[in-house]
């Protein structure tokens, strides 16, 4: 299977802690965008990258959150000093510049609890 | 600012009928708009896609018709089945800031019942 890939699937840390989440784009895709959804809601746009440059960071990204596509190919998520307000599950999605209809492929995401 | 809107957040339509799942927007500079599925523990899946200068799109059973002077979207499914029963998302992308983001609306669960 080619497709998108995300690791851990679940983790559950405790409010304070740090957590790094990792993101596998399908190979040929240069785009990666990582979204979160909460309960009852559509994903919610965080950042951006074409190959290692990160081109866009939503408002929602504060601070405490950092991403990274170091080679252009995979990306992790940071988050430093979570916050129960960080439960959510978190998507990567990726997809190829010049995909006329910007169709994104996500992965499965990482579902974040902080207790 | 919602701009994606799905004001109905559960359908139940039985099998071998019609589903019709409506989504409006307020951003007319948005220029594809895309349907999503997503079963529980997974990804969305796209679906089909629609660009602005089109008012209909279909792929088999799924259908998407845009109203762009009403600034708003369907996805028909025809005939539904039971493996259709999911949340399916409405999406949105184009000249918002950020080119490729999607901007998705909050879902409808769809659920096609025997």
């Amino acid at each position: 299977d080619t497709g998108v890939s995300q690791d851990p699937r679940h983790k559950i840390t405790k409010r304070g802690q740090n957590v790094t989440f990792r993101c596998d784009p399908i190979s040929e895709h240069n785009r990666l965008y990582w979204y979160r959804q909460t309960l009852g809601q559509g994903p919610e746009f965080l950042t951006y990258f074409q190959n290692e440059a990160q081109l866009e960071k939503s408002r929602l990204l504060s601070d405490r959150f950092s991403a990274e596509r170091p080679k252009g190919s995979f990306s992790t998520l940071e988050i430093q000093r979570t916050e129960q307000g960080d439960s959510a599950m978190y998507l990567c999605a990726s997809t190829r510049t010049g995909t006329i209809s910007n169709e994104q492929f996500f992965g499965p995401g990482t579902r974040l609890t902080v207790l | 600012d919602q701009q994606v809107k799905q004001n109905s957040p559960s359908l139940s339509v039985q099998e071998g009928r019609i589903s019709i799942l409506n989504c409006d927007y307020t951003n007319s500079m948005f220029d594809y708009f895309l349907w999503y599925k997503k079963y529980p523990a997974e990804g969305p899946t796209f679906l089909i896609s629609i660009s602005s200068i089109k008012d209909k799109n279909e792929d088999g059973r799924f259908t998407v018709f845009l109203n762009k002077s009403a600034k708003h979207l369907s996805l028909h499914i025809v005939p539904s089945q039971p493996g259709d029963s999911a949340v399916y998302f409405c999406a949105a992308s184009g000249n918002t800031g950020t080119a490729s983001k999607l901007t998705f609306g909050t879902g409808t669960r769809l659920q096609v019942t025997l």
